[in-house]
């Protein structure tokens, strides 16, 4: 069973350039979450995410963010207009649907690393 | 305000003894708590889950206690090994007791166990 996937792994770009970000949870799990870890400082929760629909996105900056999870292929974390203080790790969790206990732990991809210059 | 604090930033102790890590928090009420372990260039792995009503945990040499009095949570490592050295991260369920793992992460321990 694989678990969560990421891509790119790393990612560069320009200012004003977009950035997409790709995360495919664990087999069988229908919720997704991601985070942004700044240098320095510990993971933020950005939004949490069910099949085609958006939950919370409490964490989310106003503007520039979005997020998906459609119903077929991975869920996308886009950044529009990235600017330099985007540069971050950009983790992505899923879990499973079922079982109180199941759905509070969290299983985390590698991480995309965003690097804006 | 609210507040997830972990103890100290690095932790460094021989191989063999246990490792004690603290995480505080205020104006929260979780209804678990969660200890995660990080590596360099890696994603969080999970470790332990407690819940409100639950003193401690234990999972082979890990053991995790949770004081919602104090809103205090003490992770330990006991005969601690080199492999042990990660990075280790406090999440508290801060979704409200709603149905999803809405998570808050402490800053988290650097451990370095010594040969």
């Amino acid at each position: 069973n694989a678990g969560v996937m990421q891509n790119p792994r790393h990612l560069v770009r320009r200012r004003g350039q977009e950035a997409r970000l790709r995360c495919s949870p664990m087999k069988g799990h229908s919720h997704v979450y991601w985070y942004r870890q700044l240098p320095e400082e510990g993971l933020k929760f950005m939004v949490y995410l069910q099949k085609e629909n958006i939950i919370d996105e409490s964490g989310m900056p106003k503007e520039r963010f979005s997020a998906e999870f459609p119903k077929e292929g991975p869920s996308i974390l886009r950044i529009q207009q990235v600017v330099r203080g985007d540069s971050a790790a950009y983790f992505c969790a899923s879990s499973p649907a079922d079982g109180d206990t199941d759905k509070a732990t969290q299983y985390f991809g590698p991480g995309t690393r965003l690097l804006v210059l | 305000s609210q507040k997830i604090e972990q103890n100290s930033e690095a932790l460094n102790i021989q191989e063999g003894k246990t490792a004690t890590l603290t995480c505080n928090y205020t104006n929260y009420s979780p209804a678990y708590l969660q200890w995660y372990r990080q590596d360099p260039g890696r994603g969080p792995v999970f470790l332990l889950l407690i819940r409100e009503n639950e003193k401690e945990k234990r999972k082979e040499r890990l053991k995790v206690t949770f004081d919602t009095t104090l809103k205090q949570s003490l992770f330990h490592i006991t005969a601690s090994q080199p492999a042990d050295s990660a990075t280790y991260l406090c999440a508290l369920e801060t979704a409200g007791g709603t149905s999803y793992g809405k998570l808050t992460f402490g800053q988290g321990t650097i451990l370095t166990v010594h040969p």
